[in-house]
């Protein structure tokens, strides 16, 4: 079983609101990713967390928070977001940072 | 620097015309190349993972192939439900473990 869940599906959400997406594996997996995918675009990488430890961040504006709270979770805080933030976010774990990394269905975020 | 190019940005085909995708890479240690497929508004769905210079790899209509400088996605007998993005990403040994390079895909169109 190679599967990444994400919850919300879809998120609508004004620039003064706060929210946050959800990323759940069950794999044993212990790094996990965050991705940005715009419109005919490859993903961005975000965030790498290895053994629950932030491990890389792209320079990420800090009005996206992440948060790994066990192996298993991975979460991440949104606050203040921008219109052009608006995009397909992708969570990916593989089981370490250098191994084949496994796509969610990704969350579906608009920014009004 | 790590970089990733894959051509053409388009192929549309007919059902059952064999072809193939092309994806260059220039990374300093290669410690894995991966094919994904994303079909509109979801996630990449894992194909292949390659790490030597040589190797082979099939799925059903799908074979991947990895030289020094290049990878190759054989499409034999293409069916409409192939139609989708092919994303070509490698990871180096060096800079941050855990981020891929991807290149910018290609769409294949398979037409009945």
């Amino acid at each position: 079983d190679t599967e990444v869940t994400q919850t919300p599906k879809h998120l609508v959400m004004g620039m003064t609101n706060k929210k946050s997406l959800k990323c759940e594996q069950h794999m044993g997996h212990r790094a996990m990713y965050w991705y940005k995918q715009k419109a005919k675009k490859p993903p961005e990488l975000m965030f790498v967390y290895s053994y629950e430890k932030l491990s890389i961040n792209e320079s990420v504006p800090s009005r996206f928070s992440p948060e790994c709270p066990n192996s298993s979770l991975l979460n991440l805080h949104l606050h203040a977001l921008q219109p052009e933030d608006s995009a397909l976010y992708l969570c990916a774990s593989s089981l370490t940072d250098s191994e084949t990394q496994y796509f969610g269905p990704g969350t579906r975020l608009l920014v009004l | 620097e790590d970089q990733v190019t894959q051509s053409p940005e388009a192929l549309r085909l007919q059902e059952g015309e064999s072809s193939s995708l092309n994806c260059s890479y220039t990374v300093s240690g290669l410690r894995g190349l991966f094919w994904y497929r994303q079909d509109p508004g979801k996630g990449p769905e894992f194909l292949f993972t390659l790490y030597s210079a040589g190797e082979e790899k099939e799925k059903e209509r799908l074979k991947a192939t990895l030289t020094k400088k290049e990878s190759f996605l054989h499409i034999t007998a293409p069916k409409p439900e192939d139609s989708a993005t092919y994303l070509c990403a490698v990871q180096g040994s060096s800079g941050n473990t855990g981020k891929l390079i991807f290149g910018q895909g290609t769409t294949l169109q398979v037409k009945p």
